[in-house]
């Protein structure tokens, strides 16, 4: 099946600083894809929804300037926390859909980016 | 999106069969059913999909009702490796189409 891979998987910052996490669709073009948040003993949470090329969009409650979404290409979004505190800490996942076919089908999920924040 | 319901949690003997519930309602015409399952600190792995007939694949079979509230997620035979937390979830089939998880059922297996 499709592969959608996420660096770093793990990364420790000390408050008060910005952490990137990339999301790459390997083998398949991705024009959508899904950035989702996890804390311990919970379900995914959707935070935004990240497009080739234009704005992502964002879900009710997730701040914009505090998670920056860039999907400069169609096999690359990252995420940028900036300015963590420890509340942000949390397992980030990201997931891609294969595009262009009449029948997307799954979701891939990325193995996650534990993020833990001092 | 519809929501689902599964129950909170669900134990299974290793060698039978897993049998897992998901009541799905107010699922509209064009939505899919989908699984998920996530092992501890992993990303969710994909399982099976389908919209009104049943499905299997080499992982599950998915038995939908006739009227589609519901569902069936059946693993033929569980092994301790299939403990994990299974998500069903209700949503269209696009390309930019958005899942929305639930609280799922977090299934153990038992020696």
């Amino acid at each position: 099946g499709a592969v959608v891979s996420q660096h770093p998987s793990r990364v420790i910052c000390k408050s008060g600083t910005s952490v990137k996490i990339e999301c790459r669709s390997l083998d398949f073009q991705a024009t959508t894809m899904f950035w989702y948040r996890q804390f311990p003993k919970q379900s995914l949470m959707l935070m935004a929804t990240s497009n080739e090329g234009s704005k992502a969009t964002y879900e009710q409650g997730v701040e914009k300037d505090k998670f920056l979404i860039n999907h400069a290409s169609l096999t690359l979004s990252t995420l940028t926390v900036t300015s963590a505190h420890p509340e942000d800490s949390s397992f980030y996942i990201c997931s891609a859909r294969v595009q262009g076919t009449g029948n997307p089908g799954e979701l891939f999920f990325g193995e996650g980016s534990r993020l833990t924040v001092l | 999106d519809a929501k689902t319901t599964q129950p909170t949690s669900m134990d299974c003997a290793e060698g039978r069969a897993a049998n897992l519930p998901c009541n799905h309602s107010t699922i509209s015409g064009n939505e899919y059913v989908y699984w998920y399952r996530q092992i501890h600190s992993q990303g969710p792995q994909y399982i099976i999909h389908g919209l009104k007939n049943n499905e299997t694949n080499e992982m599950a079979s998915l038995i939908i009702t006739e009227d589609r509230k519901s569902s069936t997620l059946i693993l033929p035979h569980a092994t301790l490796r299939d403990t994990a937390v299974y998500y069903c979830i209700v949503g269209y089939n696009f390309g930019n189409e958005k899942l929305t998880f639930g609280t799922g059922t977090r299934l153990t297996i038992i020696p």
